[in-house]
């Protein structure tokens, strides 16, 4: 199994522009998440999906769309780049949400580091 | 009050010694407790839960958790120059949302 993988790994962008981060899993896990990283800062939930057609606002989700078509990919589009968003995006698996039995665990990609000039 | 406060690093230690780290968290409904290794420039890496009041071992890291008092930790027995990184707390509650603290940067110095 691949994982969580996530493409691009590094993307400059010009204020105004527009693109899309793509995550893809194959782990058959039905819960997917967006994270974004500042320096020196814990991670920050952007938007999750429970499942294919579901998606649901995180804690900052302001200039960030997402989709889910399907099972295995959850990619996040930027509208609008700021300099703001300058961060790095992960995307996170799991295959359930109850806590406690282990199956709830997120699994990380690799991320993509966005710089917006 | 953070959601999620972590001892302020960076924390130095000799090779073979022992880093003791911190976490306290807000929310009295988090259920599970991880622990992520980050190295420099890569993704989190899982490295331990835990989900009762009590220590859990596995090898050389021991969590330790205490819901009454809101308190998890992470001890690194006999660190390794490999075990420089930063390690994020996060309580999970039942609703999606992994909550990190801002990490503590172990240092292991030979």
């Amino acid at each position: 199994n691949a994982g969580v993988t996530q493409t691009p790994k590094f993307r400059i962008l010009k204020i105004g522009q527009s693109m899309t981060l793509q995550c893809t899993q194959d782990m058959n896990h039905n819960y997917m998440y967006w994270y974004r990283q500042d320096p020196g800062m814990g991670l920050k939930l952007i938007y999750y999906s429970v499942g294919a057609g579901i998606t649901d606002k995180g804690e900052v989700p302001n200039g960030y769309n997402v989709s889910r078509s399907t099972t295995e990919d959850f990619p996040l589009r930027l509208e609008l780049a700021a300099p703001s968003q300058t961060s790095v995006y992960f995307c996170a698996s799991s295959y359930s949400r109850v806590a406690g039995g282990g199956r709830e665990t997120q699994y990380f990609g690799p991320g993509t580091r966005l710089l917006v000039l | 009050q953070k959601e999620v406060e972590q001892n302020s690093g960076p924390l130095s230690v000799p090779e073979g010694a022992i880093a003791s780290l911190n976490c306290t968290y807000s929310d009295r409904g988090s259920q599970s407790f991880f622990w992520y290794r980050q190295y420099s420039g890569k993704s989190p890496e899982l490295i331990m839960s835990i989900y009762s009041n009590g220590d859990k071992e596995d090898g050389r890291f021991t969590a330790q958790l205490n819901k009454a008092s809101q308190y998890v930790s992470l001890l690194i027995r006999d660190s390794q120059p490999s075990d420089s990184a930063t390690y994020l707390c996060a309580p999970y509650r039942d609703d999606y949302k992994l909550s990190f603290g801002a990490g503590t940067t172990v240092t292991v110095r030979a």
